[in-house]
């Protein structure tokens, strides 16, 4: 069964503080892994895209990684800002012709002043 | 740009009652997407299409109806609202459905049957 599982489920730290997020899939057969921003009320917006031969990716200050080998993905905030408070959710693809995607339920992130 | 657009943004709903939940994008994309939010699971896929007058199941596709008469626009339709359908419908388009097209998801819709 293709399945997404992320952690913590929710996480809180302080404004410039440094984070990492944890994804692990068993999704077969996998196209590529995306995370998502989910702010409250929000559609979920792309962060980034990674390929089976992509080991990092960075948009800005998100670095999300790729090990297809033990798949597993971290998606690391730095310097958070209060802005940065939202859901973050690993989305794996999967298929070779219309892909579907498996979501996982997200980890809630809460940056306090 | 507006992107994906949801109407309405909340709605209210006896059991049995019908509505219809309109999404409309202005990117030209040719797939859309109907997903479903629920608490402590992922999105969950009701209803897709590839293109203009095309639709096809997703994974809960029972008790939903879908509609694409305009590349633009993708219609979900509950035609007998029951509380199992209490949830957070969300919107999604993307160019293609193959390779690493990125989708674009609208702000949802709030639905609640009582």
């Amino acid at each position: 069964k293709n399945q997404v599982e992320q952690s913590p489920q929710s996480l809180i730290i302080l404004e410039g503080k440094n984070c990492t997020l944890q994804c692990n899939y068993t999704v077969s057969p996998f196209s590529n892994l995306r995370w998502y921003k989910q702010d409250t009320g929000r559609g979920p917006v792309s962060l980034t895209i990674m390929t089976f031969s992509e080991n990092t990716k960075s948009n800005g200050r998100y670095t999300a990684t790729l090990d297809a080998d033990t798949k597993q993905s971290s998606l690391h905030i730095t310097a958070s800002q209060l802005s940065d408070s939202a859901s973050y959710i690993c989305v794996v693809s999967a298929g070779t012709g219309f892909q579907k995607l498996v979501f996982g339920t997200g980890t809630r992130l809460l940056v306090s002043p | 740009n507006a992107g994906v657009t949801q109407t309405p943004k909340f709605r209210v709903l006896k059991t049995g009652q019908s509505m219809t939940l309109l999404c409309a994008q202005d990117m030209n994309h040719e797939y859309m997407y109907w997903y479903r939010q629920d608490p402590g699971m992922g999105l969950r896929l009701i209803h897709y299409s590839v293109g203009e007058g095309t639709t096809a199941k997703g994974e809960v596709p029972d008790g939903y109806n879908v509609s694409r008469l305009k590349k633009q626009n993708f219609l979900l339709g509950l035609e007998s609202a029951a509380p199992s359908q209490t949830s957070v419908y969300f919107c999604a388009s993307s160019r293609q459905g193959t390779a690493n097209y990125g989708y674009t998801f609208g702000s949802g819709t709030r639905l609640t049957v009582v």
